[in-house]
């Protein structure tokens, strides 16, 4: 079984600062890797993913992670936030193959302030 | 292209009544997915349909939770008799299926269920 463990509940951040949503994870098999957002109102977006190859991903909106195997996380972060970056973000794993079930942390609200 | 969509978006009911959650997915998606959220919590997956076969149920909590995919189009979830820890929200996504190492899941704007 995964388990993903975000360690920031809220993260309160300026425009334009730099922003790092932490996320680590269990699992005792290869996973794929995921970060969604949600922004009030809607339903969970895509961001970003690790299927495999380069550990750094590059999503869309100017978000990023690093894939770091040996120490099970994949953080996520933006170089400089805009307010319309105010949303709940959730990491993910999912085994793949056939099992494309996703478990996610408990996800992290980013408020970002003028 | 219509998104996934999910009615009603709120409901509120007592304890003990019955409650049908609908969701429609992408047009052609063979792969429906049901998850919830209950408050603050994790998004926790409840089951996972191919076409209208249910793939994998484990994370149904109990049977008073009653999933189908009639004609492998849209999906209900009944819950009867719900009671108070069923309030969350519920999401439904989708994905086409079509066998690669990864299917991306789609999700609607979810079904916010609270049982007084």
């Amino acid at each position: 079984a995964q388990s993903v463990t975000q360690l920031d509940s809220q993260v309160p951040v300026f425009e334009e600062a730099p922003v790092e949503l932490r996320c680590n994870y269990s699992s005792s098999v290869s996973v794929y890797l995921f970060w969604y957002v949600q922004y009030p109102n809607q339903g969970l977006q895509l961001l970003l993913k690790y299927l495999s190859g380069s550990t750094l991903v590059k999503g869309i909106n100017g978000f990023e992670a690093e894939f770091n195997k040996s120490q099970t996380s994949f953080h996520l972060r933006k170089p400089s936030v805009h307010i319309s970056d105010t949303a709940e973000y959730f990491c993910a794993v999912s085994r793949g193959g056939n099992d494309y079930k996703l478990s996610f942390g408990a996800g992290t609200t980013v408020t970002v302030r003028a | 292209e219509a998104g996934v969509t999910q009615f009603p978006s709120h409901s509120v009911i007592e304890k003990g009544q019955t409650v049908t959650l609908r969701c429609d997915p992408i047009s052609g998606h063979d792969n429906l997915y049901w998850y919830r959220r209950v408050m603050g919590k994790e998004i926790k997956f409840l089951l996972h349909f191919v076409k209208e076969s249910k793939q994998d149920e484990s994370g149904m909590p109990n049977n008073r939770f009653l999933a189908e995919r009639t004609g492998g189009t849209y999906s209900t979830l009944k819950v009867q008799p719900a009671e108070l820890e069923d309030s969350g929200v519920y999401f439904c996504a989708s994905s086409q299926g079509l066998g690669l190492v990864w299917d991306e899941q789609f999700f609607g704007p979810g079904t916010r269920l609270t049982v007084l």
